[in-house]
């Protein structure tokens, strides 16, 4: 079955520490996005990739790191710089050119 | 910029009942528009989308028209179930960079039996 994977479904990690968000997916999509969901709120774009080696930050990039080496991977790091981490964290993907977005099933990070 | 509004939320209905979400967007061109719903817990799923002005989507019961000139794409479904409980987006991609989309703030629905 063709999706998007993202690991772990829950993570938790003590403030201070940088932790790495897996995002897989095997729709042979070009773009590939991150967002967080805060609870009770929408989706804000954190960074997207719309080809491999580029990528561009969106509306809350600050504190986040991303990479793309593979056309499959996206993973996203959420650095000690960002000040507030919890929060649910959605990645997508979707053939370019205006297509809809196929989401994972998110992972909820708990910074204490 | 290009922007979403939705209706505040959240919805209570009792199950049958007829269901309206409003969205309304802005944008300079002519966006692509769409509706996701999220269940508890989980991703965004797409529940249907209008590529152009005064298409209508839809799928399992839920419908929307865009419509260009009141700039909008109300979502409806004629009778709504216990499992239709989700929290629904309404979404635009901009035309001047079709890879990037807006999500409005999300509309949570719950159908009572």
């Amino acid at each position: 079955d063709g999706g998007i994977t993202q690991s772990p479904k829950y993570l938790f990690r003590k403030e201070g520490q940088n932790v790495t968000l897996s995002c897989e997916q095997n729709l042979n999509h070009d773009a590939m996005y991150w967002y967080r969901q805060d609870p009770g709120q929408g989706l804000r774009l954190i960074y997207y990739s719309q080809i491999v080696n580029d990528f561009q930050k969106g509306d809350i990039a600050e504190g986040y790191s991303v990479s793309r080496e593979k056309k499959e991977s996206f993973p996203l790091t959420v650095t000690s710089a960002q000040k507030n981490p919890t929060a649910f964290y959605l990645c997508a993907s979707s053939r370019a050119g205006g297509w809809e977005q196929y989401f994972g099933p998110g992972t909820r990070l708990t910074v204490t | 910029g290009d922007s979403v509004t939705q209706m505040e939320g959240p919805v209570t209905l009792s199950e049958e009942a007829f269901l309206t979400i409003n969205c309304t967007y802005t944008a300079t061109g002519y966006p692509s528009l769409f509706w996701y719903v999220q269940y508890p817990g989980e991703g965004l799923q797409l529940l249907l989308k209008a590529t152009k002005a005064d298409d209508k989507g839809s799928n399992k019961g839920f419908e929307a028209t865009y419509r260009k000139e009141t700039t909008s794409f109300h979502l409806e479904k004629g009778s709504v179930q216990v499992s239709d409980s989700a929290v629904y987006f309404c979404a635009l991609s901009e035309e001047t960079s079709y890879d990037k989309v807006i999500f409005g703030p999300g509309t949570s629905l719950s159908v009572i039996p």
